[in-house]
């Protein structure tokens, strides 16, 4: 089974644009789950999607959304880019059935915003 | 607040040696702890997974502890490689609410020759 896919792996920007994050699941995980990752702050918990539905939402500004396609793939979308958004943007993807609700990262996309 | 702690921040040891990482947290109600291995430009891969009422549970040269009274979690590696530098995260899943997984900031761990 491949693993969870993202695109690209490294992004740059500037102040003020904005940029979409895509995530591929594992075949047959429906949950997808993204995380912002920085030095200082470590992993934190941006939303979730599930059948095309958001699930759970973490305490970031409007600016940070996402959706999940009907094959379950997932976009992240970050507008009106500010450099505090420099960080490893992480996806991870479970199944239903998954034992303990484990998930499985994805190798991240590094955004870099100058 | 829930919240997880992990200490230290980095260590550094030689090829060969053990090391203990811990892990302490206030998280409530309480489902279950992990402890990830993030390797540097990669994303988190799961050693562990650990439910209340699992005490020890070991995957390789891991061995991860769980004490549910004191809320305190340790992940040993014996015999430690080069291979095993790397971040090492815990995270405590939450039963309920928002924001069903919370974080620690990850121990920097340096294996040197």
């Amino acid at each position: 089974k491949a693993g969870v896919t993202q695109t690209p792996r490294y992004l740059i920007k500037t102040r003020g644009q904005q940029v979409t994050l895509s995530c591929s699941p594992i075949s047959g995980h429906r949950s997808v789950s993204w995380y912002q990752q920085t030095p200082g702050q470590g992993l934190q918990f941006l939303f979730e999607y599930f059948s095309e539905t958001q699930r759970n939402k973490g305490n970031f500004p409007g600016r940070f959304s996402g959706r999940q396609f009907s094959n379950s793939r997932s976009e992240m979308n970050v507008s009106t880019l500010e450099l505090g958004d420099s960080a490893l943007y992480l996806c991870a993807t479970k199944g239903t059935s998954a034992n303990y609700n484990e998930q499985f990262f994805g190798p991240g996309t590094r955004l870099t915003v100058l | 607040k829930n919240q997880v702690e992990q200490s230290p921040q980095s260590l550094i040891i030689l090829e060969g040696k053990n090391c203990t990482l811990q892990c302490n947290y206030t998280v409530s109600p309480f489902s279950n702890l992990r402890w990830y291995k993030q390797d540097t430009g990669r994303g988190p891969v799961s050693l562990t997974i650990m439910t209340f009422s699992e005490n020890t549970k070991s995957n390789g040269r891991y061995t991860a502890t769980l004490d549910a009274d004191t809320k305190q979690s340790s992940l040993h590696i014996t015999a430690s490689q080069l291979s095993d530098s790397a971040s090492y995260i815990c995270v405590v899943i939450v039963n309920s609410g928002n924001t069903p997984l919370v974080f620690g900031k990850g121990t920097r761990l340096s294996v040197i020759a």
